[in-house]
């Protein structure tokens, strides 16, 4: 049983804002969110991860609202290299490792 | 570099065969785990090792075993191979038992052509 949704991909061009959201409903009390960032033939590599409001490093951002049913990443001003699979995870019981799910494909476009 | 090491990177064999993919997690790590991806799938969870002991399984095929060293690597074993095994085989680290805050450190994959 799938624990978030997201949208399967995305288009955009370089220079703009992608935001990814996520929804996840059944989140529990202590479950952080993290997205991972996959290219092809890669393993998936770690961008940000959050529990409330807002984290930001120098990759991305992670918007949490107060009711933490959903989550946005916002990629700032995307190039060529960003066009990737990104992932939205939350905690699943015991081990949140269990489903990636199918993830967002986000192509970005000259 | 996310300092997990897998190997081989590309292994090509028969159907009915059987093939043994390595893992060396990140330095310090304890956790080990073992993604399976298909064309166009996302990550399958197969199974989790914590210092030596299983943790967590997945849908991991009874074809299919795994194990976690003294030395912390680990190793998937993967027989009575059909085409459909045919895939690329992630190896994860993380520094504890997998709790949700843990961030997974994943290796380049095992890409499995099965013939």
């Amino acid at each position: 049983l799938a624990k978030t949704t997201q949208p399967i991909s995305m288009d955009s061009y370089e220079g703009q804002e992608v935001n990814i959201t996520c929804s996840h409903n059944n989140i529990a009390t202590n479950d952080y969110i993290t997205w991972y960032q996959q290219f092809p033939s890669q393993g998936p590599r770690f961008i940000i991860q959050g529990y409330k409001t807002k984290v930001t490093n120098e990759v991305a951002s992670l918007f949490i609202p107060a009711d933490r049913k959903s989550s946005t990443l916002s990629l700032p001003r995307v190039s060529l290299s960003d066009t990737a699979v990104y992932y939205c995870l939350v905690g699943d019981g015991n081990d949140y490792k269990l489903s990636f799910g199918a993830g967002t494909t986000v192509t970005v476009r000259a | 570099d996310s300092g997990v090491t897998q190997t081989p990177k590309h292994l090509i064999t028969a159907t009915g065969q059987r093939v043994t993919l390595r893992c060396s997690p990140r330095s310090g790590d304890l956790s080990v785990y073992w993604y399976q991806q298909s064309l166009d799938q996302g990550l399958q969870f197969l199974i989790q090792y914590y210092n030596g002991e299983e943790r967590a399984k997945g849908n991991i095929l009874e074809r299919f075993s795994a194990q976690q060293f003294p030395d912390l690597h680990s190793e998937l074993n993967l027989s009575s191979l059909e085409l459909g095994d045919s895939a690329l085989y992630f190896c994860a680290s993380s520094v504890g038992q997998g709790a949700t805050n843990e961030k997974l450190f994943f290796g380049s994959g095992t890409q499995l052509s099965v013939l």
